[in-house]
This record gives structure tokens, C-alpha cells and sequence, in this order.
């Protein structure tokens, strides 16, 4: 099935490194969002895209932090000189459209591990 | 700010058992309310979706009501199968700076023993 997938699905970096980490939702969404899970622990908000415009980034944690969706379909999540507090799984999820009766759809996520 | 409580944490039941997961949430303005399933080392599974103006649905085994004047919400599993084991995850839809976002909380682990 076309769910939402996201590569890679596992990532090492070592501290100070920056990674890219890319999202693919469902073909047609117009909105996407991505969310941090840490261990143990429920995810957390972190932007929102609607089309290729970033309407939200209230969640990002700093500014090492960056996406980007570019034409309104692929998106890339950012992160510079990672440190180990970034360390976590990093959920995009889409839905079809914007408003509160739009269900979201989670890719499998991304384990980023920051040794 | 929203912030959405799990209890509890984890529960161990014999295969068969009915069983009830419990979520609570501070803010009543939700939009709607969402109950996840997760795996180990996987994505987020939606099970059942409840919007403001509805008090439960229901799939197959699970039933999931919601009681936005008391701010709670349960999952009900019948007949519960080994295969129901992994964490379950509540989240309400609420207004951000500039969308609607799902607030979770930490999730119940589920273990339904043989």
C-alpha cells in the first residue's frame, strides 16, 4: 500500500554531525507534520507544512532545527551539529487535507542515535 | 497547554481477558481524539479516531468512548489475543500557533499472556 514512508530507517551520527532525514506521505496530502519520540515517551510536535508553506515550527526544539518541503510533496527534516539530547525516533505523519476532521497517517519513523 | 495522562503505564492480562485503557486530558477544547497502536521500533498504527461531537466508536474488538466535560477517554479491548501486545497511545487534536496538533500522552504497554 502507498502509506507514508521514511528513510533512513535507522541513523548514527556522531555528536557535532548534521543529518537529513526525508519523509514521503501519501501521494495528495497537503499536510504534513513531523514529531519527536524520545524512549519512553509519548511524540512531540515538532512543524507543520500545509502544501510546500511551513505554518508551524512552534515545536522545533532550537535553532539547529530545519525542514523544508519544497514543492509540496517530499519533505526533509534537518538537523545541525547534532547533539546527544537529539537522540530519539522521528515521526512524519500526513492527511489529506487541513482542519480538525483530517486523520493523520505515521510513517515508520527514523531512529537517529547521536553517539 | 494541553497534556494528555496514560493510565497505566503498562498491564499484564491473560489471553481472553476484556481489559480498559485509560487516558485523561487537561484541556477539554480537543478536536478530536485519537488512539494509536505502536510496536516495537515502529511507526504509529490509528485504531479509532473520535471527533469532538461524537461520545464513542467502535472496530471489530476495540471500543473507544469519549467524555470531553470530564476530559477522559477509554479503550476498550475484548477478548483480548497475544497479538494485541504493544504500547497504546492516546492523543488529542488541538489548536496550535498554526495548525492542529496531536498532544500524546506516554502510552500503556500491553502484554496479553498465552
Amino acid at each position: 500500500g502507498a502509506g507514508v514512508s521514511q528513510s533512513p530507517r535507522y541513523k548514527v551520527a556522531k555528536r557535532g554531525q548534521d543529518v537529513a532525514l526525508r519523509c514521503d506521505p501519501i501521494s495528495g496530502h497537503v499536510s504534513l507534520f513531523w514529531y519527536q519520540q524520545a524512549l519512553g515517551q509519548g511524540p512531540e510536535f515538532l512543524t507543520y507544512f500545509q502544501n510546500e508553506a511551513q505554518l508551524d515550527k512552534s515545536g522545533l526544539p532550537s535553532d539547529r532545527f530545519f525542514a523544508e518541503r519544497p514543492e509540496g510533496s517530499v519533505s526533509t527534516l534537518k538537523i545541525q551539529r547534532t547533539q546527544q539530547e537529539d537522540s530519539a525516533v522521528y515521526l512524519c505523519a500526513s492527511s489529506y487535507w487541513t482542519g480538525s476532521y483530517n486523520e493523520q497517517f505515521f510513517g515508520p519513523g527514523t531512529r537517529l542515535t547521536v553517539l | 497547554k494541553q497534556e494528555v495522562t496514560q493510565i497505566p503505564a503498562a498491564l499484564s492480562v491473560p489471553e481472553g481477558e476484556n481489559l480498559v485503557l485509560n487516558c485523561s486530558f487537561t484541556d477539554s477544547a480537543i478536536y478530536n481524539l485519537q488512539w494509536f497502536r505502536q510496536d516495537p521500533g515502529k511507526g504509529l498504527t490509528s485504531l479509532l479516531l473520535i471527533q469532538s461531537s461524537q461520545r464513542e466508536q467502535t472496530s471489530g474488538r476495540l471500543n473507544a468512548s469519549l467524555d470531553k466535560s470530564s476530559g477522559r477517554s477509554t479503550l476498550y479491548i475484548a477478548a483480548s489475543q497475544p497479538g494485541d501486545s504493544a504500547t497504546y497511545l492516546c492523543a488529542g487534536l488541538v489548536s496550535g500557533a498554526g495548525s492542529y496538533q496531536l498532544t500524546f500522552g506516554k502510552g500503556t504497554k500491553l502484554s496479553v499472556i498465552p
